[in-house]
């Protein structure tokens, strides 16, 4: 069983449209990262939250931690072809932990 | 630039044969990762290292070891292949100053066992 599990598994949506993907635990994280996945590569770092309830956005993309770190989500508003990719969360159990523990992923297809 | 690269990119071995996947990063980070991706189970952690003669079990350790003999270089070795493993394995660094834990990943090597 993933200690993370992310919703939707897959999203293809159109251009323009909005979005969000959640990233759902029993447990509790320090700090909650999500990372973008294009094929043939391996992920990038989108962000990093680490306070219950932050907030952070990135252009068109929102990310937010839940207030009791359990949780996180990632809106996309008026998603562009650019934003297709798989998405991760990933978190660390404790400070200055190494290990990530990474979730089940959502690949989303943004349609022209 | 500083990087991650993974050898090689594709293999195709058959059942029961020794492999080894080769991962060097020039970061200079003490904190190495191997992982495999399957659709629908995202990364999940094999072995890691936290600096040089450090190696610890993941989660899917069972069939794999690896070694750390110096900062760059991080040999992940299947002992004996099983269809079971095959995947595209990611390794990753991160430093031991990154209060953020922010990984880098190599381009993965995509495995076949037959």
């Amino acid at each position: 069983t993933q200690l993370l599990e992310q919703s939707p598994q897959f999203l293809s949506i159109q251009e323009g449209e909005n979005l969000t993907v959640y990233c759902n635990s029993s447990s509790v994280f320090s700090s909650l990262q999500w990372y973008r996945q294009e094929p043939g590569e391996g992920p990038v770092l989108l962000v990093t939250v680490v306070t219950g309830g932050e907030v952070k956005k990135l252009k068109r993309l929102t990310f937010q931690f839940g207030d009791a770190r359990k949780d996180s989500s990632l809106h996309i508003t008026a998603a562009q072809p650019g934003d297709t990719g798989l998405y991760l969360c990933a978190g660390a159990r404790r400070t200055g932990a190494n290990n990530l523990f990474f979730g089940t992923g959502t690949r989303l297809t943004v349609i022209p | 630039d500083a990087e991650i690269t993974q050898s090689p990119r594709h293999k195709i071995t058959e059942t029961g044969r020794q492999v080894t996947l080769a991962c060097h990063q020039t970061w200079n980070h003490n904190n190495m990762f191997w992982y495999r991706q399957d659709l629908g189970h995202g990364l999940r952690l094999i072995h890691y290292s936290y600096g040089v003669h450090d190696t610890n079990k993941g989660e899917v350790s069972d069939g794999y070891s690896v070694s750390r003999s110096n900062t760059e270089d991080l040999p992940l070795t299947l002992e004996s292949a099983a269809s079971s493993q095959t995947s595209v394995y990611f390794c990753a660094s991160s430093a031991d100053t990154s209060s953020y834990n922010e990984q880098f990943f190599g381009p993965g090597t995509r495995l076949t066992v037959l």
